[in-house]
């Protein structure tokens, strides 16, 4: 089964509230990811995270990594319909490969 | 600078036809990635190269499946013969190299249909 896993599936919120997705994991890690995939498009990487990192931040984007319980969260704060995509964590396995497993994704819409 | 670059950005055929999907990695990434997206398995891995050279191909679902990187600039993925089944979005990425830098760059993807 596929390395990293967000929940919820789906999940729809208003304009200005804040969204949260989960991902868990199975192995250790080197890095874990976030990406982004708009309706018809490519992937977008948002944001990583390294083991050793707890928090990060990029503007209106926050995510948590606790390794001791294999999770990794992403919060988008006061969310804009132009945030509605579909949201993926990615891992990176530690040591050999340099290669990224991608979870089956959150669809995230944002109504006005 | 311009992304990952696919063609064709649609390919519809009939079932038993060779189809070549192709990619235009960033320039300077070291790192390049076939994928293939569906409904029913996500994104999945299908190979990639570093410096041109097949390094993990365990994704390749089976031996009518095909990848080549001739050059640092250009890949191709190749279905010969195609089936129905293999109907999917194929997604090229690029990396600049690992690690911290593994962050992956992806093209639109080829929305392929076979009949």
């Amino acid at each position: 089964s596929q390395q990293g896993e967000e929940d919820p599936q789906a999940l729809s919120i208003q304009e200005g509230e804040n969204a949260t997705m989960n991902c868990s994991y199975k192995t250790s890690i080197n890095n874990l990811q976030w990406y982004r995939q708009n309706s018809g498009r490519g992937l977008v990487h948002l944001i990583l995270i390294r083991s050793n990192e707890r928090e990060k931040h990029s503007g209106r984007l926050r995510v948590t990594l606790d390794t001791s319980k294999k999770s990794s969260s992403l919060l988008i704060t006061a969310s804009r319909a132009a945030d509605t995509a579909s949201y993926f964590c990615a891992t990176r396995f530690s040591g050999g490969y340099n290669k990224l497993i991608f979870g089956a994704g959150t669809r995230l819409a944002v109504h006005p | 600078d311009a992304g990952v670059i696919q063609s064709p950005r649609h390919e519809v055929t009939e079932m038993g036809q060779e189809v070549t999907l192709r990619c235009k990695p960033i320039s300077g990434h070291d790192y390049l990635f076939w994928y293939r997206q569906t409904m029913m398995r996500g994104l999945e891995l299908l190979i990639y190269f570093n410096n041109n050279v097949p390094i993990d191909d365990s994704g390749m679902p089976e031996d009518r499946f095909s990848a080549k990187m001739p050059n640092a600039s250009f890949s191709t993925l190749k279905i010969q013969p195609s089936e129905p089944r293999d109907s999917a979005v194929y997604f090229c990425a690029s990396s600049p190299a690992g690690g911290d830098q593994s962050a992956q760059h992806f093209g639109d993807g080829t929305r392929l249909s076979i009949l």
